[in-house]
């Protein structure tokens, strides 16, 4: 069974442009979502999807991120434009289900540079 | 805001000895932690979790402690191996009232083994 993906594992922009990154959840996994951690500080969570539908959305900074999961499929994130303060390190998750004890599988991540 | 950190932000251990890496949290009412392993350009991956209503739980080589008076975590691993080396993370799985649980992570211990 493949597990979560993401890609680009790497990505470096200037300041100002634009980067989406996308995320594979496990098949079958109603719930996504995405977390960061920028350099020297926690992993943090950014928002959660039930299939299409954002639950929460609590952790996104601004409104230059935007997240979407169309067909509650697969997910993207958008950064535009992006800043110096958005490097750092994006991973995407998915459970199966929406519990206190569910276990999330995360992806690699992808290393976003802003120059 | 409530917070999980840890004490130690690197941990070096003779192969085969054993490690503990150390977790503090501040809010109160979490009743649900975990363990994650990081490794060198993957997400993290689940090692270990425990609930509130338990003080101990093992696992294969890993034992988790969870002192509520103190609000402490620790991970104990045994006979570490090389293997083991990594990041290490502790987080706790909190309700965020959208209907949605965030895990909120410490900063990390890494754990580097001497062979």
């Amino acid at each position: 069974e493949a597990g979560v993906t993401q890609f680009p594992s790497h990505s470096v922009i200037e300041k100002g442009q634009t980067v989406t990154l996308r995320c594979d959840p496990i098949s079958g996994h109603d719930n996504l979502y995405w977390y960061r951690r920028v350099m020297g500080k926690e992993i943090k969570f950014l928002l959660h999807f039930v299939k299409e539908s954002k639950q929460d959305e609590s952790g996104m900074p601004n409104n230059r991120f935007l997240a979407e999961r169309t067909g509650g499929t697969y997910s993207t994130l958008k950064v535009q434009p992006a800043e110096l303060e958005d490097s750092g390190v994006y991973f995407c998750a998915s459970s199966a289900h929406r519990a206190t004890n569910e276990k999330l599988f995360f992806g690699s991540g992808t290393q976003l540079s802003v120059l | 805001g409530e917070s999980v950190g840890l004490h130690l932000p690197t941990l070096s251990v003779q192969e085969g000895d054993n490690s503990i890496i150390n977790c503090a949290y501040s809010n109160s009412a979490s009743d649900y932690f975990i363990w994650y392993k990081q490794e060198s350009g993957k997400g993290p991956q689940f090692i270990i979790d425990i609930r509130s209503n338990m003080d101990k739980r093992q696992g294969q080589r890993v034992t988790v402690l969870l002192n509520k008076t103190v609000k402490h975590l620790s991970l104990q691993i045994a006979a570490t191996q090389p293997g083991d080396s990594a990041v290490y993370f502790c987080a706790e799985n909190s309700h965020s009232g959208a209907g949605s649980y965030q895990l909120t992570f410490g900063k990390g211990t890494k754990l580097s083994v001497i062979p």
